[in-house]
């Protein structure tokens, strides 16, 4: 059974300052890795999907990595800013099952002014 | 863009109650599903459908079922309140098998059972 296990799981920095949230997952057979962000008491708004044979992707401040190999995801934020200040999830999408989604349980992130 | 929405944000009601969560997506999506998330536990996946009125267990169906009559519209159902079942419940929906789309997820229903 697929279990996704996110460290820290909260995380306090300055404004400004980059930063890195990691996601390990014990079953490397995914389909794909996604992280997604989640507002106090708000549904989740999805953030970056990566597919298995990929290897990052990128948008804006965020840059999402999958190394399948040793079962590591990692979401990198650039000159973090206040409105970023949310709790991020992975979840890793298992191969042929019609897309079921296997949380991790977070990191709540603070970026303080 | 897409838009996933849950009839209610709060919803108190009382033991033995038989309770209706409505969930309903505008994007013509296959895919649709039902979650739970607790404190601690993170989120769980109760049911989902891949077509109008089929359905598959998640990993904690016990307690729950649901219904899918039309595509654009999922709903859970408890026969039978009970408190262990106080928790926030998200729908999400996504495209068919194949693709590499996301899940879509609406803003979330907190239930109470007192």
């Amino acid at each position: 059974k697929q279990e996704v296990t996110q460290i820290p799981a909260a995380l306090s920095v300055p404004e400004g300052e980059n930063l890195v949230l990691n996601c390990s997952f014990t079953d490397s057979a995914i389909y794909n890795l996604q992280w997604f962000r989640q507002d106090p008491g708000k549904g989740l708004t999805s953030l970056l999907l990566i597919q298995s044979s990929q290897r990052e992707q990128t948008s804006g401040r965020l840059n999402a990595s999958l190394d399948k190999s040793s079962g590591r995801s990692t979401l990198y934020i650039a000159a973090s800013q206040p409105g970023d200040s949310a709790t991020y999830l992975c979840a890793a999408e298992e191969g042929g099952s019609n897309y079921k989604l296997t949380f991790g349980k977070g990191t709540l992130l603070t970026v303080n002014p | 863009d897409v838009k996933v929405t849950q009839s209610s944000r709060y919803l108190v009601k009382r033991t033995g109650e038989k309770v209706f969560l409505e969930c309903v997506q505008d994007m013509d999506h296959e895919n649709m599903f039902w979650y739970r998330q607790d404190p601690g536990l993170g989120l769980r996946l109760i049911y989902f459908s891949y077509d109008v009125k089929m359905k598959e267990k998640g990993d904690i169906p016990e307690g729950y079922s649901v219904s899918r009559e039309k595509k654009e519209r999922f709903s859970l159902i408890l026969e039978s309140a009970s408190t262990n079942q106080t928790s926030m419940y998200l729908c999400a929906s996504s495209l068919f098998q194949g693709t590499t789309d996301t899940q879509y997820f609406g803003p979330g229903t907190r239930l109470t059972v007192l």
